[in-house]
């Protein structure tokens, strides 16, 4: 049971913006800790998408976007592509568990 | 460019035990932290463990803690994840994972292809 939590599923049509959620608490985004953002295509490892709440690193479209407020954080796809659909995974620090970097619960997004 | 390579996964009955390993390329292996991370099939991800640069610092998820034990050899540029006392619930992909340093807010910058475990009698 991870403390970040995501729905799901979302889907969208080519074109439209779609948006995932990762809802935490005061004990890890809420406390300010760095939300990351992982893509996993189907059959293969995880991608990093986004760092550091906001950043994307080198060859990620900026069709892609991640922002933070409070105890919440969230993923924007905008002009979503057939290539987007994918599991998305969040990820943070949450200081009240042993082994401390979690990950959320994984939304598959489906373009319809 | 970065490469992490896993092996020494496979079948394994319950109670068991393996050893997987990660080579990396690429990369100066002895300045970044490195983790292990796995997926169950259909499942989303958990992370195992992970270690410090210098193998100093250590964390295990309770789930595995007092069964798994990572470490490191910075000068064979590998890292290592020696499984015991395996459970049906251990059956996953498992990933070897770099974190990246201060410049990517310390996330999973790189991933190995993964390799399975799968735990049953």
């Amino acid at each position: 049971q991870s403390v970040l939590t995501q729905p799901p599923s979302v889907s969208g049509a080519p074109g439209q913006r779609v948006t995932i959620s990762c809802t935490g608490s005061s004990s890890n985004i809420g406390a300010g800790y760095d939300v990351h953002w992982y893509q996993q295509l189907p059959g293969t490892a995880p991608k990093l998408l986004i760092y550091g709440n906001s950043n994307r690193p080198s060859g990620v479209p900026d069709r892609f976007s991640g922002s933070k407020s409070g105890t919440s954080a969230s993923l924007a796809i905008t002009g979503l592509q057939a290539e987007d659909e994918a599991d998305y995974y969040c990820q943070s620090y949450d200081s009240s568990l042993s082994g401390p970097r979690v990950f959320g619960t994984g939304t598959k997004v489906t373009v319809l | 460019q970065v490469q992490l390579v896993e092996s020494g996964g496979g079948l394994v009955k319950p109670g068991g035990s393996l050893r997987l390993s990660c080579a990396a390329s690429g990369f100066t292996f002895s300045d970044y932290y490195m983790s292990w991370i796995r997926q169950a099939p259909g499942k989303g991800l958990e992370w195992v463990s992970y270690i410090s640069s210098s193998g100093s610092t250590i964390y295990y998820a309770d789930s595995v803690k007092g069964r798994f034990t990572i470490s490191r050899d910075n000068a064979k540029n590998s890292l290592y994840l020696q499984m015991n006392s395996l459970r049906a619930e251990d059956t996953a992909v498992y990933y070897c994972a770099r974190t990246g340093g201060s410049g990517y807010s310390y996330a999973v910058d790189y991933w190995g292809q993964g390799t399975l475990v799968t735990v049953s009698s």
